[in-house]
């Protein structure tokens, strides 16, 4: 079964540029995580979709950052315009809806420059 | 909110000895305690993970304790092996499984032969 697969796995980009981040859930995963990871820290909540709707949004910052899942499967996480201090790793993770165990793509790691 | 705090930052141990890593949480509430392990530059994973009304669970080398008094839980592995290096991040959840959940920072794990 393949997992969490998220793209691209590196980006570099300038600041005040556009920049998106792909999600591919484990299929049959209902529920949708994208994570910040800052160097040296654990992973931060962003958002959580169940299904298509996002029902923590709470730690996103809604100014600059922007997130979808169309027909509750793939997720995009967009930012725009970036920032030096975005650069970080991005997660996404999925489980089923109720689950204890949240499944992890290896993440996009984005420079901004 | 919920807020996880994990020492220590940095554990080095010798090959064969034990380690082991303490997080303490602030919301009573909290009631699932998974803990993940990430070696570098892979995804985290779910290694064990205990719920509220437990006191101590195991499998094979590596256990976990909770103390709800005390609203700490620690992470246990023994006999350690060249492998168990990586990063371990504790988390608390109000909701039970891994909506809602709260890393603490990480503990790098070094295994020194």
């Amino acid at each position: 079964e393949a997992g969490v697969v998220q793209s691209p796995r590196y980006k570099i980009i300038e600041k005040k540029q556009p920049v998106a981040f792909w999600c591919n859930p484990i299929s049959g995963h209902n529920t949708l995580y994208w994570y910040l990871q800052n160097l040296g820290q654990g992973p931060e909540l962003l958002i959580r979709y169940e299904n298509e709707e996002a029902v923590d949004d709470s730690q996103l910052p809604k100014d600059r950052f922007s997130a979808e899942r169309l027909k509750g499967v793939d997720s995009t996480l967009k930012i725009q315009p970036a920032e030096l201090g975005d650069s970080a790793v991005y997660l996404c993770a999925s489980s089923i809806t109720g689950g204890t165990e949240a499944f992890f793509g290896q993440g996009t790691r984005l420079t901004v420059v | 909110g919920e807020n996880v705090e994990q020492h220590p930052s940095t554990l080095s141990v010798q090959e064969g000895d034990s380690a082991v890593i303490k997080c303490t949480y602030s919301d009573s509430a909290s009631n699932y305690f998974p803990w993940y392990k990430q070696e570098l530059g892979k995804r985290p994973q779910l290694i064990i993970d205990i719920r509220s009304n437990v006191g101590e669970k195991k499998d094979q080398r590596i256990a976990v304790t909770l103390n709800k008094t005390a609203k700490h839980f620690s992470l246990h592995i023994t006999e350690t092996q060249p492998e168990d290096s990586a990063v371990y991040f504790c988390a608390a959840s109000e909701g039970g499984g891994a909506d809602g959940l709260t890393f603490g920072k990480g503990t790098h794990l070094i295994i020194q032969p």
